[in-house]
């Protein structure tokens, strides 16, 4: 059993939608971080939390929206998405920003039509 | 800014053999940490395995076990006695913390192992 929850495993969303991807950990971890993965490409960091508190923006674009309530919880706002950001997005906590080992959720599957 | 280069997109082993995966990196910075996360078809990254780069000793963890290179700047992971649930993605990560939290990961390498 994962300590990072993601839901939903899998979503499927037209580009004119608007989704939420859910994040959630029980490790009393402070940092939280979204990374995309796409095939063939190594994964990208995408948004970092540290303490609720953004702390890096790896100039992904506006249609994602990240947000962090609290240490535990992370989501990612997603609208007016691309073909091209299909992808498996995942989510990461660790003890502190830094060095410490990152956890990793199953990771949402994201198709766009 | 750190790369890190898997040049192996694909291997395999046979079970209860021995196998290397291959990872080089670079960066600028004296003060780093290198990862090997694994990934199996369940999608979830699990670490495998942590270096310090101030630690001279390799790092083990039960049957893996890492080939730290500073000089050559060569980080490859053994996997003795593979079995079935290795097969996997492999991926080298590297953190440096110069001015930024971000984890660098290689493309991964994916480790099948034939029964």
């Amino acid at each position: 059993e994962t300590g990072v929850t993601q839901t939903p495993r899998h979503l499927v969303m037209g580009m004119t939608n608007k989704k939420s991807l859910k994040c959630e950990q029980h490790l009393g971890h402070n940092a939280m971080y979204w990374y995309k993965q796409s095939a063939k490409k190594p994964l990208e960091l995408m948004f970092v939390y540290n303490f609720k508190e953004q702390t890096e923006n790896n100039s992904v674009p506006s249609r994602f929206s990240p947000e962090c309530p609290n240490s535990s919880h992370l989501f990612l706002h997603l609208h007016t998405l691309q073909p091209e950001d299909s992808a498996l997005y995942l989510c990461a906590s660790s003890q502190v920003l830094g060095n410490q080992p990152q956890h990793f959720g199953d990771g949402t599957r994201l198709s766009i039509l | 800014a750190q790369t890190v280069t898997q040049s192996q997109p694909e291997m395999s082993v046979q079970e209860a053999e021995t196998v290397t995966l291959s990872c080089t990196y670079d960066t600028s910075e004296s003060d780093y940490y290198l990862f090997w996360y694994k990934q199996p078809p369940s999608r979830q990254m699990i670490l495998v395995i942590r270096q310090e780069a101030y630690k001279q000793q390799n790092a083990t963890e039960n049957r893996f076990s890492v080939n730290f290179q500073k000089a050559a700047k060569s980080f490859s992971l053994k996997i003795s006695d593979s079995q079935l649930g290795d097969a996997a993605m492999y991926f080298c990560a590297a953190y440096s913390g110069a001015g930024s939290y971000q984890l660098t990961f290689g493309k991964g390498t994916k480790l099948s192992v034939i029964p």
